[in-house]
């Protein structure tokens, strides 16, 4: 069975500043996809960026990119420029390719906070 | 746009007490699921539905029913709720449907917070 760990459960940032959050994960298939997305103090899950496991060029999405190794099985998001609102729960997630599930594992969560 | 919309937003049971956690979503998707969010633990999944008339247990369906009403619907029912029910859950949605479409992402609601005293 796949999973998922966030080796970081709390990270700090300074507004404007960059930070990067750990992500990686066990399994034997070779095509996946893996994804991020935050949940603000709303709850909401919110998506933030996916990367598909056979391409090798990383997904970006404006201050939002990624950095995806996969012999490593590492998908660490990086956020440039924080702002305030950046502070959230972040989950990464993993999802197989095989069967009609289509379901997401989750990581535990990195809950990061941006200082002004 | 509705999205995915969840009744209620919050519920308090006592031990034994049944209850029915609402889903529904106007996106028109295949496929529906049930997670329970608990401190520490991500997001673990109880049950999905990958069609209309289909339903197979997730990671924890232990103490839990579900539904596939129709293409919309997706209920959660809790028969003798316990205090490890305790949690917040969440309903999605996904277009999911065979290897083309898994790049579409979960689509969830606003989730339940439920207590078990």
């Amino acid at each position: 069975a796949q999973t998922v760990t966030q080796s970081q459960p709390e990270m700090s940032v300074q507004e404007a500043e960059t930070v990067t959050l750990s992500c990686t994960y066990d399994t034997s298939e070779s095509d996946y996809y893996l994804f991020w997305y935050k949940q603000p103090p709303s709850r909401q899950m919110i998506l933030v960026i996916r990367q598909e496991a056979y391409k090798q060029q990383n997904a970006t999405e404006n201050r939002f990119s990624v950095n995806f190794q996969k012999a490593a099985k590492s998908f660490s998001l990086k956020i440039s420029d924080s702002q305030l609102g950046d502070a959230a729960m972040y989950f990464c997630a993993y999802r197989s390719v095989r069967g009609s599930q289509g379901n997401l594992i989750f990581g535990k969560g990195t809950k990061l906070s941006v200082k002004p | 746009n509705a999205g995915v919309t969840q009744t209620p937003k919050f519920q308090v049971l006592k031990t034994g007490q049944s209850m029915t956690l609402q889903c529904a979503q106007d996106m028109n998707h295949n496929s529906m699921y049930w997670y329970r969010q608990d401190p520490g633990m991500g997001l673990r999944l109880i049950y999905y539905s990958a069609s209309e008339g289909t339903t197979d247990k997730g990671e924890v369906p232990n103490g839990y029913n579900v539904s596939r009403l129709n293409k919309r619907e997706f209920s959660l029912r809790l028969e003798s709720a316990a205090p490890s029910q305790t949690s917040v859950y969440f309903c999605a949605s996904s277009e999911a449907r065979g290897r083309a479409t898994y790049n579409s992402p979960l689509h969830f609601g606003n989730g339940t917070r439920l207590t078990v005293t």
